[in-house]
């Protein structure tokens, strides 16, 4: 079974400066597709960032770009710039091409503390 | 265009007691997910519907069940409520199953049902 792991219950970051989010997952799938959400107070999930496993290159979206190793199963997020709304928890989450569900597996989630 | 809209935003029930919470995904939606996110957690995945059919069951007990109606809607029911059932339900809805590029899922804003 495919695991999602953030060993980041909590990271701060002063306004307008980068934060690194980390990620770590377990599979033993070649094909499948890994995504960011925020989940801002507000608890409506939005989808940041995703990154499809069969492209080298790191997915980029405005302010938010990821590191994907695939090797190492890693999926880091870096926002850069950061602003005051970006404070929310942030969830990585991974889903199988395989599984005909298409469900979403997440992480614990990071808390992202903004200081202005 | 709406979002995904569920009801009610907040419930209170009773342990044993019986609850219903609804969805509606976005126009022209056919696919909708439910998930379960407990307080600190990340969302666990409960079901997902396409076409009025499941397609996929989390690790849930039977007390949970689902159905999606022909207007693309559905409904998740949990018979007699645990304590442990307390958590913030979310919806999600996606174009359909089929290979991606339809693969993202917008999620609702939750149902927050506390069992006392």
């Amino acid at each position: 079974a495919q695991t999602v792991t953030q060993s980041q219950p909590e990271m701060s970051v002063q306004e307008a400066e980068t934060v690194t989010l980390s990620c770590t997952y377990d599979t033993s799938e070649s094909d499948y597709y890994l995504f960011w959400y925020k989940q801002p107070p507000s608890r409506q999930m939005i989808l940041v960032i995703r990154q499809e496993a069969y492209k080298q290159q790191n997915a980029t979206e405005n302010r938010f770009s990821v590191n994907f190793q695939k090797a190492a199963k890693s999926f880091s997020l870096k926002i850069s710039d950061s602003q005051l709304g970006d404070a929310a928890m942030y969830f990585c989450a991974y889903r199988s091409r395989m599984d005909s569900s298409y469900k979403l597996i997440f992480g614990s989630g990071t808390r992202l503390l903004v200081r202005p | 265009d709406a979002g995904v809209t569920q009801s009610p935003t907040h419930l209170i029930k009773t342990r044993g007691q019986h609850v219903t919470l609804r969805c509606s995904p976005i126009s022209g939606h056919k696919s909708v997910s439910w998930y379960q996110q407990v307080l600190g957690q990340g969302p666990q995945f409960i079901f997902q519907y396409y076409e009025k059919e499941e397609r996929g069951r989390g690790n849930f007990p039977d007390r949970f069940s689902a159905r999606q109606f022909p207007n693309y809607s559905s409904e998740l029911n949990v018979n007699a409520l645990l304590l442990g059932d307390s958590a913030l339900y979310l919806c999600a809805s996606s174009p359909g199953v089929p290979p991606p590029p339809s693969y993202e899922q917008y999620f609702g804003p939750g149902t927050r049902l506390t069992v006392t």
